[in-house]
């Protein structure tokens, strides 16, 4: 199994610009996680689904993010518009057995 | 509320000397206690883990934490580093039947020659 694969794994845009960030989880987790995280604030929980099932979005920081996932093998993570202060790093990860998460190796984000 | 707390943002080490990076959490439930590693640019990666059974915890790598529900600690130990244990540490708690992991902040360990 390849683990985790985010895309892109860098990407830099201008402020305004729509930004989209994909994840495909490990086959048969069922359970798949967004984090951001930053010198300043440290790892945050963004949102998390279940069977495809958004549970908790509170983490969410304002309505210019959006996070879906249509099936079990496929995931985004959109900002539009984007702004500075949403530069970060954006991890991905899946639930196994046992509560335990598996991480993906994360896009870097810059907005300019 | 449940949370996590690692007291120490940053621990300095000279290389072969031990360590242990604390881990302590506040819950009323049962809980399962994890500990992820994040080395530079990459994403976390889970180096141990607590579910249920012997309370003394160990990875492949020589590391080891041990839970003690009185205390409610996790801390992670090891009798030697290594310069390439250089990373930063994440502690995380979740709470069974919930699939959410609450994270600690982190502690950077710095191993030096």
């Amino acid at each position: 199994d390849a683990g985790v694969i985010q895309s892109p794994r860098h990407e830099v845009t201008e402020m305004g610009q729509e930004v989209t960030l994909r994840c495909k989880p490990i086959s048969g987790h069922n359970s798949l996680f967004w984090y951001r995280q930053t010198m300043m604030r440290g790892l945050e929980l963004l949102i998390y689904f279940n069977n495809n099932v958004p549970i908790d979005d509170s983490g969410m920081p304002e309505d210019r993010f959006s996070a879906k996932m249509p099936n079990a093998s496929f995931s985004t993570l959109k900002i539009q518009p984007s702004e500075p202060r949403d530069s970060a790093v954006y991890f991905c990860a899946c639930g196994g057995r046992g509560n335990e998460q598996f991480f993906g190796p994360g896009t870097r984000l810059t907005v300019l | 509320a449940q949370s996590v707390t690692q007291l120490d943002s940053q621990v300095p080490v000279f290389e072969e000397a031990p360590v242990e990076l604390r881990c302590n959490y506040s819950s009323s439930v049962s809980v399962y206690l994890f500990w992820y590693v994040q080395y530079p640019n990459q994403g976390l990666q889970l180096l141990l883990k607590y579910l249920s059974g012997s309370t003394l915890v160990e990875s492949i790598n020589g590391f080891e934490a041990e839970f003690n529900k009185s205390q409610t600690s996790f801390h992670l130990r090891k009798p030697s580093v290594h310069i390439s244990d250089t990373a930063e540490y994440f502690c995380a708690v979740s709470f069974t039947g919930f699939q959410k992991l609450v994270f600690g902040t982190g502690t950077r360990l710095l191993v030096s020659p």
